[in-house]
């Protein structure tokens, strides 16, 4: 069974870093296709797509966010690692990582479903 | 970019209706949309893959349909745990993943 959960700060200043951890479990991301993204929902608004890390470590980043984030993964502790730089209140939101799930179409396209999440971590971006 | 609009953006419905949500991209996305399940306070949850495939352990009253741009999924014979918010997403561009707004179902 996979599983997957978040953890970070609750509580950041802005301009400051935040680092993000999603601890992997019930699958190895050193494993082919293995792909994990990161997703986030200010309050009472709708899910935005940050980022995607896969086990070949193809990345790819949000257009608008692209500057400020970094993904990366420490297969070692099976955790995905998600870095936004600058933080400002409009980042404030819970952030959820997704396990990109293995289905494809015709041609080897992955469909990218995203079939288990996290539990979500929240972050508020104050001063 | 690949813009996607979803109507409406609330629904009252009773037990035993039937619902239908609406999802349209701005270009064709193939069958590159998924719908997903929201509870307060919880994660998102899968229900749809590829436009109409049912995802595991979803029961077989949600049903997906559409091609292309212009996507639906509906929901029959209600039931009191069907009410939440649902989104759609398409994952056909590769640098934005874009969810729909949602749509919020509550009991009439």
């Amino acid at each position: 069974q996979v599983t997957l959960k978040e953890s970070g700060p609750v509580l950041v200043k802005p301009t400051e870093t935040l680092t993000l951890t999603c601890a992997v479990s019930g699958l190895s991301l050193t494993n082919p296709n293995v792909g994990v993204t990161w997703i986030r929902q200010p309050p009472g608004k709708a899910l935005e797509w940050l980022a995607h890390i896969f086990s070949d470590d193809e990345r790819s980043y949000s257009t608008p966010l692209q500057t400020r984030l970094i993904i990366s993964k420490d297969t070692s502790k099976s955790q995905v690692v998600l870095t936004l730089t600058n933080v400002a209140p409009v980042d404030t939101a819970t952030y959820y990582c997704a396990h990109i799930g293995l289905n494809y179409d015709s041609s080897g396209n992955n469909y990218y479903a995203l079939d288990v999440w996290g539990q979500g971590t929240t972050v508020t971006v104050s001063s | 970019d690949i813009q996607m609009t979803q109507s409406p953006s609330s629904l009252s419905a009773s037990v035993g209706d039937r619902v239908t949500i609406t999802c349209r991209a701005s270009q064709s996305i193939r069958d590159f949309l998924h719908w997903y399940q929201q509870k307060p306070g919880k994660a998102p949850r899968l229900l749809i893959y590829a436009a109409s495939t049912l995802q595991g352990g979803v029961p077989s009253r949600f049903t997906g349909t559409g091609s292309g741009t212009d996507f639906a999924l509906t929901i029959s014979n209600l039931q009191p745990e069907d009410f939440a918010t649902y989104y759609c997403q398409e994952t056909y561009s590769p640098f934005q993943k874009t969810f729909g707004q949602g749509t919020k179902l509550d009991i009439k």
